[in-house]
Parts: C-alpha cells; structure tokens; sequence
C-alpha cells in the first residue's frame, strides 16, 4: 500500500508570491491534516478536511486555505507569503478523525521563502 | 487554552533506560499518542493510550494517568538509533489533535 505523497518536496519562493502544495493520502484514507513545523516548534495544526469539509481550523491567519477533493486528495494554499512561513508543511492521513486512529505522515514540503 | 507540556531535551547513555513526561491541559480527552520524529523525516506513530494503565510493546513502553492528565514514554535497552525528537499529542473532545513541543533526546554512546 502506498503511503502518504506531497509534491513538491522543495519549494523557494520570495516575498509575496503566492505557494500551492498537494497531498495525496494513502488509498482509503478519507481524512487529512496538515501541520506547519519549524526548528525548535512543534507541529502547529493548520487544518483538517473530512469528506471534503473543513472540520477543525488552527489559529493561522486567512492567507492559508486549503480544501479536499471527492478522491480525498487535499491541497492547501498560501498567499501573500512573509519570510515566517518558511517552513516544514506536513500532512498526515487516516481512515476518519474519530476514535483511534492513527495519522500516517507524508514527508513533507520543505517551504523557503527569501 | 489546551496545553501539552514536555521537557524540550534529554539525554541518555545507550543501553540504559529513558522515561520521557507529557503532562496535558485539554478540554476534554480521546486519547493520547506517542510519535517518534527523527531529524529531517516525517514522524511516525509509537503507541496510543485511552485507559489508565501501561501499554508494552518491545522496547517501547507509554503510561498513561487520566486524573493526573500525566503520560510518559519508556525506553528500554536504548540504541543509537532511538536518538529522535519525541512528541505527545492529545486528542480533545472534538477529535482534534493538540500536540506538544516535542523532546529531543540524544544518545550518547
């Protein structure tokens, strides 16, 4: 079975511009998360999406967005990047949010932005 | 506000024993998860605990204490390889996981 997939893994973009990044869960998996990581931070939660609904939100600001497709894959958006967002962008899938379930990780995107 | 604390470094000698603390603030209580994170990969599930108790498994051990909003992780007979950051999440009563800083434990031979 194939494990969680992010494209692209690298991404440099500057100040301003605007950065797509793309999730793809392992098959079955209906929900998906995704969480920002910098050096020394925890894993911030950013959002989760179930069927494709938002279901919970972090305290990020409206720059970041994101949304789930009928086959579950999810993309999340950032726009008007600052020098803060560089960063480690996970996502992480399971079966469905609820009781024990495990989250499986992607390897990640690796955001700089100059 | 949701709360998950845990030392932020430790380090231990291999071939001995490591008991890392998660200690948790959180409204309401679904479980909580043991991850292991090492440098430069995603990380990847340990062990889950929702009844009191202690979970074995291998080398592995987790402990949880739900009046005590108090868990740890036990590593036994510790390897090289076990030189990871180690994060604790809990899911609240909405399903969300609140996850703490992490611990970044380092081996030393």
């Amino acid at each position: 079975k194939a494990g969680v997939t992010q494209t692209p893994r690298y991404l440099i973009k500057t100040r301003g511009q605007q950065v797509t990044l793309s999730c793809s869960p392992i098959s079955g998996h209906r929900s998906v998360s995704w969480y920002q990581q910098t050096p020394g931070q925890g894993l911030q939660f950013l959002f989760e999406y179930f069927s494709e609904t938002q279901r919970n939100k972090g305290n990020f600001p409206g720059r970041f967005s994101g949304r789930q497709f009928s086959n579950s894959r999810s993309e999340m958006n950032v726009s008007t990047l600052e020098l803060g967002d560089s960063a480690l962008y996970l996502c992480a899938s399971s079966l469905d949010p609820y009781s024990y379930n495990e989250q499986f990780f992607g390897p990640g995107t690796r955001l700089t932005v100059l | 506000g949701q709360n998950i604390d845990q030392p932020t470094e430790m380090t231990a000698t291999e071939g001995a024993i490591v008991q890392i603390n998660c200690t948790y603030q959180t409204s309401g209580f679904n479980g909580l998860f043991w991850y292991q994170q090492h440098a430069g990969e995603a990380p990847t599930f340990l062990s889950y605990n929702v009844l009191d108790g202690l979970e074995e498994k291998g080398r592995f051990s987790s402990f949880l204490s739900r009046s005590k909003g108090y868990s740890y992780l036990l590593l036994k007979e510790l390897q090289m390889k076990d030189s990871a950051s180690y994060l604790c999440a809990v899911m609240d009563s909405n399903y969300q996981l609140i996850w703490g800083a992490g611990t970044k434990l380092i081996i030393k031979p």
